[in-house]
């Protein structure tokens, strides 16, 4: 079964303090995978997308990272204004896109 | 490039009342999604449109839920009759193609009282 876990739940940083979100999957062929920021209240933003392992795309203080099983969402000297909390999800064969639950990111100035 | 457009922002009605969600893709789209985010979760796909036809309704509650999509552009989301674990926020979505990356709406909040 296609499966999509997130951790942690919820992290505190500090700013300027370097950290990184997970996000393991369970897919029947990789077509994609997808991260995304959400603000309260808002839609989800369109952050990346990731095709194969080994593949790095970068955006300001953001750079993801994708392995066979997970993929890594780095934050490096976050700021408060990245406070989010950040979805991934990941399109297999079957082309249905299954949602993590996302991590909840507070950065405290 | 103008974004995807939803609409009302807010909505509060009594169970069992009826109410519809507006929704105007990307430009150009051709894959619509409606999903249900309940606070705390990932959103749930409700249903995916390509162009005006139906890809993927699994998850839509059939007897009180319905979607359409005329002409392949705009898309209406109804319920009835409403109940309470309907409150969410009802997120539109729109993609090129059905394995491109999707760009949100800003949703809209459903609170069933």
């Amino acid at each position: 079964e296609d499966q999509v876990t997130q951790s942690p739940e919820a992290l505190r940083l500090q700013e300027g303090e370097s950290s990184s979100l997970n996000c393991s999957y369970t897919v029947s062929g990789l077509r994609g995978l997808f991260w995304y920021r959400q603000d309260p209240g808002k839609g989800p933003e369109f952050l990346f997308t990731l095709y194969s392992a080994g593949e790095e795309k970068e955006k300001e203080r953001l750079k993801a990272t994708l392995t066979k099983k997970e993929s890594f969402l780095h934050i490096t000297a976050p700021k408060p204004e990245d406070s989010a909390t950040y979805l991934c999800a990941v399109q297999g064969n079957n082309r249905k896109l299954i949602w993590g639950l996302g991590t909840s990111l507070a950065v405290n100035p | 490039e103008a974004g995807v457009a939803q609409s009302p922002r807010y909505k509060i009605i009594e169970k069992r009342q009826s109410v519809a969600f507006w929704c105007n893709p990307i430009s150009g789209h051709a894959t619509l999604y409606w999903y249900q985010q309940i606070l705390g979760q990932g959103p749930k796909l409700l249903i995916q449109f390509q162009n005006n036809g139906v890809v993927d309704d699994s998850q839509l509650p059939k007897d009180r839920f319905s979607a359409e999509r005329l002409k392949g552009v705009d898309s209406t989301l109804k319920i009835q009759p409403a109940k309470l674990e309907d409150s969410a926020v009802y997120l539109c979505a729109s993609s090129r193609t059905g394995i491109t990356e999707a760009f949100f709406g800003q949703g809209t909040r459903l609170t069933v009282v």
